[in-house]
């Protein structure tokens, strides 16, 4: 069964500073891996998504994921965060013919002035 | 995103009633899908529906219930409130062909006293 792990429940950055965020999933064949983010009170967004190909994604608002299937993980970056990424941030994964999302429990990201 | 709605967006119920939340869509995707998001739990599903004929369990579908009255319209029915149903829910829609990414409606906040 698939499964997504993201370790890092809560997570409080000053602004500038850099982020990532780690995302790691059991699936044993192939998959597409989703990022999306949730402002307060809002509904999920996409961030970025990797189907194939460079297994580094860029996604919207300076955002980048670097997929490495030998670790299962597919880990969210950005090099200086700012106040307005204050958000909770999913990492989320399907396979097969499906696409049924599974996602990790999320990760409470505040950035603080 | 607009093209995703879901009414109401908040409601508050008693325990034994009967609640019926609406999601509607206009992006004329073929799959449909119902999530509830609880703190520390991220987005589990409750049920998905690849056309009108054709409607899955997710993983927490135990005392919920769907109908897909056509392609842009998928409700989801409680058909005797809980407390432990209180959650926030969300619609989202797929295009058919492929692994595609999701696309969320605002979230239906339910309360169940």
């Amino acid at each position: 069964a698939q499964s997504v792990s993201q370790h890092n429940h809560h997570v409080i950055l000053s602004e500038a500073a850099s982020l990532e965020l780690g995302c790691n999933y059991s699936y044993g064949g192939t998959v597409n891996l989703f990022w999306y983010v949730q402002y307060p009170g809002q509904h999920l967004q996409l961030l970025l998504k990797y189907f194939s190909g460079d297994p580094l994604v860029k996604g919207i608002k300076g955002f980048e994921a670097e997929f490495i299937k030998s670790k299962f993980s597919f880990n969210l970056r950005k090099p200086s965060v700012q106040w307005s990424d204050t958000a909770e941030y999913f990492c989320a994964v399907s396979g097969g013919a499906t696409n049924k999302l599974i996602f990790g429990t999320g990760t409470l990201l505040a950035v603080q002035p | 995103d607009a093209d995703v709605t879901q009414t109401p967006r908040n409601r508050i119920t008693k325990t034994g009633k009967r609640i019926m939340l609406e999601c509607s869509q206009t992006k004329g995707h073929d799959r449909m899908y119902w999530y509830r998001q609880d703190p520390g739990l991220g987005l589990r599903l409750i049920y998905y529906s690849f056309d009108v004929k054709d409607i899955n369990k997710g993983e927490i579908s135990d005392g919920y219930s769907v109908s897909r009255q056509a392609q842009a319209k998928f409700s989801l029915s409680l058909e005797s409130a809980i407390p432990n149903q209180t959650a926030l829910y969300f619609c989202a829609t797929s295009e058919g062909q492929g692994y595609r990414e999701q696309f969320f409606g605002p979230g239906t906040r339910l309360t169940v006293l």
